[in-house]
């Protein structure tokens, strides 16, 4: 069936715009999760929800960072103000599991990511 | 420091050789263990889980646990090509969200 699909694949922007980035989750999957990946560093989880709950990670990097989800296999993240710092590849995850249930942090599905370039 | 550390690599290696991966980690409360494999331009996918201290084995991937040391390994047995990605070894930390090494580059040659 089909999987987790993230777009655009690639995406440019300058410096102090927006930008809005979509995740496709797996129908059905209650939870979701947005990471940013960078070279070196590892993956750090931005936001996740789970249904209709929204809970962000607020923190690292700061409240730029939040997460939409109009319908339940929809995500948008959404970077206020970006940085250069904020170039990354951005990696949305779902699980058929509730995010409380052990399980679902590791039955996670992953989409292609977003390489995000902020110049 | 990192909660989790993983070297980078690149690790190569020939065609059919044993393959090591490892991490190391600081906080003893961590508890489940994840491998994910990455290959270029793709998101990650699970390879592995284990819990408890010991080894684990699916076909030719065995991973191990050493709480005590804090110490967790991947080992690929007859490494193909095809296992040529980069490797990411992750653990439940609080909150129910996962910490993530970054990930070891595995060059395996034909």
């Amino acid at each position: 069936g089909a999987g987790v699909s993230q777009s655009p694949r690639y995406k440019v922007a300058k410096r102090g715009r927006d930008v809005a980035l979509r995740c496709d989750s797996i129908s059905g999957h209650v939870t979701l999760y947005w990471y940013r990946q960078t070279l070196g560093q590892g993956s750090e989880v931005l936001t996740y929800s789970q249904s209709d709950a929204q809970r962000d990670k607020s923190g690292r990097p700061s409240g730029r960072f939040s997460a939409e989800r109009p319908e339940r296999s929809v995500s948008t993240l959404k970077i206020q103000r970006t940085e250069q710092g904020d170039s990354a590849v951005y990696l949305c995850a779902s699980s058929p599991r509730g995010f409380w249930a052990g399980r679902g942090l590791y039955e996670q599905y992953f989409g292609p990511g977003t390489r995000l370039t902020v110049t | 420091q990192k909660e989790v550390e993983q070297d980078p690599g690149p690790l190569s290696v020939p065609e059919g050789a044993i393959v090591s991966l490892n991490c190391t980690y600081s906080n003893s409360a961590f508890q489940y263990f994840m491998w994910y494999r990455q290959y270029s331009r793709k998101g990650p996918e699970l390879l592995m889980y284990t819990y408890s201290s010991g080894n684990k084995e699916d076909g030719r991937f065995t991973a191990q646990v050493d709480k005590s040391s804090k110490y967790i390994s991947l080992f690929i047995r007859d490494s193909q090509p095809s296992d040529s990605a980069t490797y990411l070894c992750a653990m439940k930390g609080s909150n129910y969200q996962l910490i993530w090494g970054a990930g070891t580059k595995l060059i395996i040659k034909p």
